[in-house]
């Protein structure tokens, strides 16, 4: 079983609607959960952090941590053509100040207009 | 958010000639950079983490003489591929710890004939 498994899609969806994107993992020390977004030939940009369990809310785009489930979820409102684009899921055990984040292979997301 | 900034954006090279990417934090300074390669389709894969003033610490199964890193000063890391193979035809992205979390670059794509 891998560290941390995510569907990689592709998910199409239209514009406007709620998407969400979703990832499991089996290592119960992670602490630290982050969600990038890829855009084709581009590095990833950091959407959303978060520290242990809960919900964290940043505009259009939602985080929530289930530690006791070991799932994680980015939920994206009035989802917009311009969100159309690669979203990695990414954990640690100590945080961004050692390399150890482990990806997800990442879920391609397309919003048709 | 942080910015950092890679280049070459694109090298193409022979096979046997050596590349260098340089990944710079352009808004803080970082102790720690780490590189990172990305194959079609496939997750991030960490390579090695650079420390500032000190060796690199590569990732089991990269050798490290074939990917130099040099962490000359807390804004610079190098990256230079020794000897390239077409087999290390790939997407080279590097980041940068702040505080929290890592900032990545927008990537190099390197193409080996």
């Amino acid at each position: 079983q891998k560290e941390v498994e995510q569907d990689p899609g592709p998910l199409s969806v239209p514009e406007g609607a709620i998407v969400s994107l979703n990832c499991t993992y089996s290592n119960s020390a992670f602490q630290y959960f982050m969600w990038y977004r890829q855009y084709s030939r581009k590095g990833p940009e950091l959407l959303m952090y978060t520290y242990s369990s809960g919900n964290k809310e940043d505009g259009r785009f939602t985080a929530q941590v289930d530690k006791s489930s070991k799932y994680i979820s980015l939920f994206i409102r009035d989802s917009q053509p311009s969100d159309s684009a690669t979203y990695l899921c990414a954990m640690s055990v100590y945080g961004g100040s050692q390399g150890n984040l482990i990806f997800g292979k990442g879920t391609k997301l397309s919003v048709k207009p | 958010g942080a910015v950092v900034s890679q280049h070459p954006s694109r090298v193409i090279c022979k096979s046997g000639t050596s590349v260098k990417i340089e990944c710079r934090s352009l808004d803080f300074q970082a102790t720690t950079m780490f590189w990172y390669r990305q194959f079609p389709k496939q997750s991030l894969m960490l390579m090695a983490t650079s420390n500032e003033g000190s060796k690199a610490t590569y990732e089991q199964g990269v050798e490290k003489d074939k990917f130099l890193i040099n962490h000359a000063s807390l804004t610079l890391s190098t990256l230079t591929v020794t000897s390239a193979h077409p087999e290390d035809s790939s997407f080279y992205i590097c980041s940068a710890h702040n505080q929290e979390t890592q900032y990545f670059g927008p990537g190099t794509r390197l193409l080996v004939l």
